[in-house]
């Protein structure tokens, strides 16, 4: 069964950094682009960062750069966002999710499976 | 910056009838959009891509169409569990999405 399990997700204080991993199962995560996409309470859909199979193209939403870092593993089939100056605006479910091709950072030909999500919630 | 619309916001259907959402652009663009379906509490799911293609799975009820600045999604008999949250992607942006809800 092909799947994604996000974690890392939890509560931490304004400013403090975090990490999500995306463990992938059923198909070599290596083959093929990953995308964060973070989804605010009640609210709609935000694509965050990408990064192609090999890591050569990475990009990144205009609200997190400089802030989050994507990065893989192929050989232990997993995908990570460092999160750094965490704030209120980025208080979300975050979703790890697997693009249609494999050449590009960016999400150009949609994206077919995804994880459950993980919750990210900052809070003093 | 392209500015993305999804129309209506909310769309209120019975079961059996037909469903027309509409994904519009700013200005013209290729056909990499793609179409997402989520239920509350569920992750999205991948309907439609390249404007036109079913995704793996998806039921042949769905389809979608368009060019240039106006896309559409037709749901051609609605099924009680199409009544979901739906969304238009385009490169790194999400239409705000329309809601489909029971009647």
């Amino acid at each position: 069964e092909v799947q994604l399990v996000e974690s890392g997700g939890g509560l931490v204080q304004p400013g403090r950094s975090l990490r999500l991993s995306c463990a992938a199962s059923g198909f070599t995560l290596g083959d093929y682009a990953m995308h964060w996409v973070r989804q605010a309470p009640g609210k709609g859909l935000e694509w965050v960062s990408g990064i192609s199979w090999d890591s050569g193209s990475i990009g990144y939403a205009d609200s997190v750069k400089g802030r989050f870092t994507i990065s893989r593993d192929n050989a232990k089939n997993s995908l990570y966002l460092q999160m750094n100056s965490l704030s209120a605006e980025d208080m979300a479910l975050y979703y790890c999710a697997k693009a249609l091709g494999g050449g590009s950072g960016h999400p150009l030909y949609g994206m077919d499976v995804w994880g459950q999500g993980t919750t990210v919630t900052v809070s003093s | 910056e392209i500015v993305w619309t999804q129309s209506p916001a909310t769309l209120s259907m019975a079961p059996g009838e037909r469903a027309t959402l509409s994904c519009r652009a700013s200005q013209s663009v290729s056909s990499n959009l793609a179409w997402y379906q989520q239920k509350s509490g569920q992750a999205p799911r991948l309907l439609i891509y390249d404007a036109s293609n079913r995704a793996t799975g998806i039921p042949a009820r769905f389809s979608g169409s368009g060019s240039g600045t106006d896309f559409t999604l037709t749901i051609s008999s609605l099924e009680p569990e199409d009544f979901a949250v739906y969304y238009c992607q385009y490169w790194e942006t999400f239409g705000p999405g329309t809601k489909v809800d029971i009647k």
